[in-house]
């Protein structure tokens, strides 16, 4: 099993509300990137954090945040939430920002998020 | 923009049978493609990248840029195949991985 562990496993939120998702990255890997997973779909990119810096993102609105950390911890931070953010949110950490190399990226088991 | 096609949500096959996952994907630049598999009750793993032209587990996929393809293949179908595979897509620049939506396979003892 790979090193990448993500908090809380389970969270229920309503509408409107804030959270905050956590992401523990496998040692020494500088790079995190999170998705969000809806039911019977396959992830969605969100953004990628490389150095404690956002270095690209998908077609999420910006109220999808996130940060990083030197620990190599990192967030995912969603304001204002929409029922439609019920989904599965995954983090997966690398030792690189580049799918070219031959690094492989590693994800963690999910938070499975239900907003009422 | 990057698109992943998997035609088919669920693949049943006889244990010893061939198996093909199809995928197609659309994307302008130069594509990197990626099989991913996720087990019951396990987190997502990266299964073969095309850039390695590796065999994994028996399993194959080559990369058809003309028919912008990358299937997945395995000759004899064995009980502990059964999971999800999505392919993936990455551009390059950096992990952005553009995930299909996958397709259950189901091998039948």
């Amino acid at each position: 099993e790979t090193g990448v562990t993500q908090s809380p496993t389970h969270l229920i939120k309503t509408r409107g509300q804030q959270v905050t998702l956590r992401c523990s990255s496998q040692s020494g890997h500088n790079t995190v990137s999170w998705y969000q997973q809806a039911l019977g779909q396959g992830p969605q990119f969100i953004f990628q954090y490389y150095r404690e810096e956002e270095n690209g993102r998908g077609n999420f609105p910006p109220r999808f945040s996130g940060l990083q950390f030197p620990n190599y911890s990192s967030e995912l931070n969603v304001n204002a939430l929409e029922l439609d953010d019920s989904a599965l949110y995954l983090c997966a950490s690398s030792l690189s920002v580049s799918t070219s190399t031959r690094e492989t990226q590693y994800f963690g088991p999910g938070t499975r998020l239900l907003v009422l | 923009a990057q698109r992943v096609t998997q035609p088919e949500k669920l693949l049943s096959v006889f244990k010893g049978a061939p198996v093909e996952l199809k995928c197609n994907y659309s994307y302008s630049g130069s594509p990197e493609l990626f099989w991913y598999v996720q087990y019951s009750r396990q987190r997502l793993q990266l299964l073969l990248r095309h850039i390695s032209r590796e065999s994994i587990k028996g399993f194959t996929a080559d990369l058809n840029k003309g028919e912008t393809s990358f299937h997945l293949k395995k000759p004899f179908a064995q009980e502990e195949d059964s999971a999800m595979y999505y392919c993936a897509l990455g551009s390059g620049g950096y992990q952005k991985v553009t995930f299909g939506t996958g397709t259950k396979l189901q091998v039948i003892p």
